[in-house]
């Protein structure tokens, strides 16, 4: 049972334009959400996270749209640059609490960003 | 860099036999948390430690177990491998206990290959 969703395995666009990565989940308990960035032979980095009271948080480039009436949370990249190339995984938490999988954040499956020269 | 270690980097290994992968976590950082990432697969928790003590368990096999040492460092054992353990095993590390809008630091990663 995934609760967590990235239904586009990878995603390809032009320097300088918009990357929009999606994700969706299941769980209405989440109230966090993380975007976490993965290099090639490196672990996963925090990226950005929006908690649910709210539906939008900027940091720079990297903004994090959260839509609770459709459990959808989606990362955009503005303007887009090739070492943005990666993959981007999104994480979600229930707020201070461990279900019974005690699983404290639930990642999605992963999208690989290439963005093109 | 995270500041979180782990190693060794790779490890082949033939089926049935036992590994051990090893972690230290960032400076002061208290829980140490291992995930394993499957081929086209998200993460997935398998478990923590907080300040020596188990804290949180999630899909781990009876056949893994781990701990976490004085010193903070943590070693995950797996035993009795079999092809499907093969993977990328992460683990990492965060100041508190594991409460919810903590940033978790991740190592590198160790790659274990099952023969």
């Amino acid at each position: 049972d995934q609760q967590v969703k990235q239904n586009s395995p990878s995603l390809s666009v032009q320097e300088g334009r918009i990357s929009i990565l999606n994700c969706d989940y299941t769980n209405s308990m989440f109230d966090y959400f993380l975007w976490y960035k993965k290099y090639p032979a490196e672990g996963p980095t925090f990226l950005i996270s929006i908690s649910s009271i709210k539906d939008k948080n900027e940091d720079g480039r990297f903004t994090v749209f959260l839509n609770k009436s459709a459990k959808h949370l989606s990362l955009h990249i503005v303007p887009s640059q090739p070492g943005d190339s990666a993959v981007y995984f999104c994480a979600a938490s229930v707020g201070g609490v461990v279900d019974n999988a005690g699983n404290m954040l639930t990642f999605g499956g992963g999208t690989r960003l290439m963005v093109k020269p | 860099d995270s500041g979180v270690t782990q190693t060794p980097k790779h490890l082949i290994t033939a089926t049935g036999q036992r590994v051990t992968l090893r972690c230290s976590p960032r400076s002061g950082d208290l829980s140490v948390y291992w995930y394993q990432q499957s081929l086209d697969q998200g993460l997935q928790f398998l478990i923590q430690y907080y300040n020596g003590e188990e804290r949180a368990k999630g899909n781990i096999l009876e056949r893994f177990s781990a701990q976490q040492f004085p010193d903070l460092h943590s070693e995950l054992n797996l035993s009795s491998l079999e092809l499907g353990d093969s993977a990328l095993y992460f683990c990492a590390s965060s100041v508190h206990t594991g409460q919810a809008y903590e940033k978790l630091f991740f190592g590198s990663g160790t790659q274990l290959s099952v023969l």
